[in-house]
């Protein structure tokens, strides 16, 4: 079993939409966890650390499943700029930040 | 941007050749990480230096040389690459030296091509 998994998509979503990315992970002594987002051909960015309570910043909301073993992102009233390989991204417990192959959003207009 | 810069942006280079990839950080960071992302793979940490001290090293090939003076600064010398070796190289850093307790923050990237 991968590390971290993602499903690679595409998602391709129409603008105002709402989309949800899982990603699930397999050593259950992880401590941190965070989403990236990575456009085509540049470095990837942070979005978010997740945090155990779940948390949001704008449009966006992280939740941890800690007994099921996996974060979510949602993204609400979706922009055409939300488009981006979304990298979900775990301390693996050995001190070194695992990363997802990510999930491709395209946002339709 | 420029809290991580990277240069050279590209990079062609035989494989008989050598050069440098530099990397340096404006944020004040103790840690600094090399990673690779090849096409369709995740990002595959390299090295990790912690306060100036080698604190990992992903069992890379010796033709990647890492080497980090300051807490700033970090540098990855190339020898004798291969065609696989192609990818783009990617420079982080953050906060503490654990790697997985703080954000990083990612360069811009060198896109290497061995011909």
């Amino acid at each position: 079993r991968k590390e971290v998994e993602q499903d690679p998509g595409p998602f391709n979503v129409p603008e105002g939409a709402t989309v949800a990315f899982n990603c699930t992970y397999s050593n259950s002594a992880s401590q941190s966890f965070f989403w990236y987002r990575q456009d085509c051909r540049k470095e990837p960015k942070l979005l978010m650390s997740v945090y155990s309570s779940g948390n949001e910043d704008g449009r966006f909301t992280a939740q941890l499943n800690r007994a099921s073993q996996y974060i979510s992102l949602l993204i609400r009233d979706s922009k055409l700029s939300d488009s981006a390989t979304y990298l979900c991204v775990v301390n693996s417990g050995n001190e070194k930040l695992t990363f997802g192959t990510g999930t491709r959003l395209t946002i339709i207009p | 941007e420029t809290g991580v810069t990277q240069t050279p942006r590209h990079l062609v280079m035989g494989m008989t050749n050598k050069k440098s990839l530099k990397c340096e950080q404006h944020l004040g960071h103790n840690a600094m990480y090399w990673y690779k992302q090849s096409a369709k793979k995740p990002l595959e940490l390299m090295f990790v230096y912690n306060f100036k001290e080698q604190t990992e090293n992903n069992s890379v090939p010796s033709r990647f040389s890492p080497e980090c003076p300051n807490s700033s600064h970090l540098f990855l010398h190339l020898h004798t690459l291969q065609p696989e070796d192609s990818a783009l190289y990617l420079c982080a850093s953050s906060r503490s030296g654990t790697g997985g307790s703080y954000e990083q923050y990612f360069g811009p990237g060198t896109r290497l091509t061995v011909t």
